[in-house]
């Protein structure tokens, strides 16, 4: 499977700013996923990004709030905007399985998120 | 009702046992189902996936699937301390553009 990371793995922000999260697979791959778990919670899909097109929201999520970028099938960006306390989170990416199974997913080390 | 539901646990079983851990899910046409494994403070990492009516067998890993009675489980045989973790349950419900909906996941801990 492919090797994920990202950036940065964790940050302590304050209330009213934005923050942007790096996602780099070492191959290519069709679609890239942002997920949200919050404290003791599973996961919550926000967003699909797939390479050249919009990012595809999920019910509760808006672009206004978690603006999306895919410019290329190795690297996508997730910003969370004007955050609260209750942005306080861990946000994941995950990459499909590509010819072995587009419907598996493998996440990335995530981003610990912590608003104050 | 939860799209998708498991036992939130703890399931305590002793080393050396086979620990059980179930799924249920709401959409009768599902297609994909898959376990997860997350170790506290990890990401998730996949462990099995099942596409088929029956058993698939992985190692200590068997995933068991009756889509008449929507249901998914997965059985660790010889258990580990190290096999300790939450599990979760993913189903990619049909038409789904690959979009997972995850249980709440089981707590397992295994006892020397």
């Amino acid at each position: 499977s492919a090797v994920i990371s990202q950036k940065p793995s964790r940050d302590i922000c304050q209330r009213g700013t934005s923050l942007t999260i790096q996602c780099q697979v070492d191959s290519q791959v069709t679609m890239m996923f942002w997920y949200r778990q919050q404290p003791g919670q599973s996961l919550t899909l926000i967003a699909t990004a797939n390479q050249g097109s919009e990012a595809t929201y999920e019910s509760g999520f808006v672009i206004d709030k978690f603006p999306i970028s895919r410019p290329n099938l190795t690297f996508s960006t997730l910003t969370v905007s004007n955050m609260s306390p209750e942005d306080s989170s861990i946000y994941l990416c995950s990459v499909d399985g590509g010819a072995g199974g587009l419907d598996e997913q493998y996440f990335g080390p995530g981003t610990r998120l912590t608003v104050t | 009702q939860k799209e998708v539901e498991q036992n939130s646990g703890p399931l305590s079983v002793p080393e050396g046992a086979i620990a059980s851990l179930n799924c249920t899910y709401s959409d009768r046409v599902s297609q994909s189902f898959f376990w997860y494994r997350q170790y506290s403070g990890k990401s998730p990492e996949l462990i099995m996936s099942i596409y088929s009516n029956g058993d698939k067998e992985d190692g200590r890993f068997t995933a068991q699937l009756n889509k008449a009675s929507q249901y998914v489980s997965l059985l660790i045989r010889d258990s580990q301390p190290s096999d300790s973790a939450t599990y979760l349950c993913a189903v990619a419900p049909k038409d789904s553009s690959y979009k997972l909906i995850f249980g709440s996941g089981t707590r397992l801990l295994v006892r020397p």
